[in-house]
């Protein structure tokens, strides 16, 4: 089955580094990846949406420049948290799908710790 | 934004019981998706059941999906220690490319 590969797991780091978060479908070319954040015991909430090739389309509320997402191939997105803070330290998600692979694959998740 | 609800939000029971998680959404859908979730884990997808089916079996998995009251059953039949995870519904997955909304989930712990 379609494998989505999300890398690193776990990042702790101290306050006002950037980290890079990535997400990558091994089998499979996917024109659109998913970023989802989830705060403990709760749901998931979408983030952004990433077409390959494309800018990102951000949900009401995430900051584009905090949340920086690139997509530049049908394999590969990255989600570059910017200047983290404590607040942002949290578990996210990416999912990739395309037009036809239904449904979405999920990586198992990084869960950032800013310091 | 939320889809909709999911109840109960924590269920404890005893291997060898079934276990049932109800989802209930706003808006119209295509179809409707069954994720379990291990405790620091990504999503596994268990079950897709479309607009126009009422039931769908998937070992011991039954989904059930009644669009007139806009709701989904989740039932695990049999449960097994191993089935401790939390349980979300998604909505919105019309195709591949299309993100998903998901419930609040239920956590289901279930005692050997």
């Amino acid at each position: 089955g379609a494998v989505v590969s999300q890398h690193p797991s776990w990042v702790i780091c101290k306050s006002g580094t950037s980290v890079k978060i990535e997400c990558r479908s091994l089998d499979f070319q996917a024109t659109t990846m998913f970023w989802y954040r989830q705060f403990p015991k709760q749901s998931l909430m979408l983030m952004a949406t990433s077409n390959e090739g494309s800018k990102a389309t951000y949900e009401q509320g995430v900051e584009k420049d905090k949340f920086l997402i690139n997509h530049a191939s049908l394999t590969l997105s990255t989600l570059t948290v910017t200047s983290a803070h404590p607040e942002d330290s949290s578990f996210y998600i990416c999912s990739a799908g395309d037009r036809v692979l239904q449904p979405q694959h999920f990586g198992d998740g990084t869960r950032l710790s800013i310091l | 934004s939320q889809q909709g609800e999911e109840d109960p939000q924590a269920l404890s029971i005893q291997e060898g019981e079934n276990a049932t998680m109800n989802c209930s959404y706003k808006t119209s859908i295509n179809n409707l998706q069954w994720y379990r979730q291990n405790s620091g884990r990504g999503l596994v997808h268990l079950i897709l059941i479309r607009s126009n089916e009422r039931e769908k079996h998937s070992g011991r998995l039954r989904v059930t999906l009644d669009t007139s009251k806009k709701s989904s059953s989740l039932l695990i039949t049999a449960s097994r220690a191993a089935d401790t995870a939390s349980y979300f519904c998604a909505t919105g997955g019309t195709s591949g490319n299309t993100p998903l909304v998901f419930g609040k989930g239920t956590r289901l712990s279930v005692i050997a």
